[in-house]
């Protein structure tokens, strides 16, 4: 089954840009949606966006325009970047598969099937 | 936008029962799909579309969904089942997709 390895700096001064990047084991990421979700210690889930390999993304809101992902099919990969930084940034990066379709009566399932280990990323000077 | 809202915890004895409710306004029209996350570790699907079970997961996960509450029911609890669980759906007045809060299931 598909593997998901995410990548990057664990440390980012604030007001700088995270980079993070998820590597795909297999050459599924022609074929699926994929998206970032991350996590502050000892709080729930946040989903940040997904994107297909069209490049066609969508963002949760409350980013405010920060976040920014991207797709490589030639390295079956693809990466977030999340601007101007702060504290409240730190907090532990997913990288999942993200499955997305109606079923017959017109009701959408979307949801996330697979998801890498996580990496920290702790935002401080 | 769309709210979830979970239980902060829930504790059950081995072997018993342990229901998890997640609730919404009108979530019985949406997709509701559950994962288990175990300490230090990423969260894993337990069932996705309401019911359906990913291969691999016990049938002892469950899940039922109608009205304003949907439920992920863990039948004969084992200690290897404590783990927080979170509820998920796409909220279609927004387009985003939107996490329960979280339940951090005790087996005592």
């Amino acid at each position: 089954q598909v593997q998901l390895q995410e990548s990057g700096p664990g440390l980012v001064k604030p007001s700088e840009t995270l980079s993070l990047t998820c590597s795909v084991s297999d050459g599924s990421i022609r074929s699926y949606y994929w998206s970032w979700i991350r996590q502050p210690p000892g709080k729930g889930l946040q989903w940040i966006g997904y994107i297909y390999n069209t490049g066609r993304t969508n963002y949760n809101p409350s980013l405010k325009s920060r976040a920014t992902i991207s797709v490589d099919t030639s390295k079956n990969q693809f990466s977030l970047r999340l601007s101007s930084v702060t504290a409240a940034d730190t907090a532990v990066y997913y990288c999942a598969r993200y499955l997305d379709h109606y079923d017959s009566s017109g009701l959408r399932i979307a949801y996330f099937d697979h998801w890498g280990q996580g990496t920290l990323v702790t935002v401080s000077s | 936008s769309y709210v979830l809202t979970q239980p902060p915890s829930v504790s059950v004895a081995p072997g018993k029962t342990a229901r998890i409710t997640c609730g919404g306004n009108n979530i019985g029209t949406k997709s509701v799909h559950w994962y288990q996350q175990k300490p230090g570790q990423a969260p894993v699907l337990v069932i996705y579309n309401d019911r359906d079970r990913p291969s691999g997961i016990h049938e002892r996960f469950s899940g039922s969904n109608s009205g304003n509450t949907a439920t992920l029911t863990i039948s004969r609890v084992e200690p290897g089942d404590e783990a927080d669980y979170y509820c998920q759906v796409w909220d279609s007045s927004s387009d985003h997709q939107v996490f329960g809060g979280g339940t951090k299931v005790t087996v005592l």
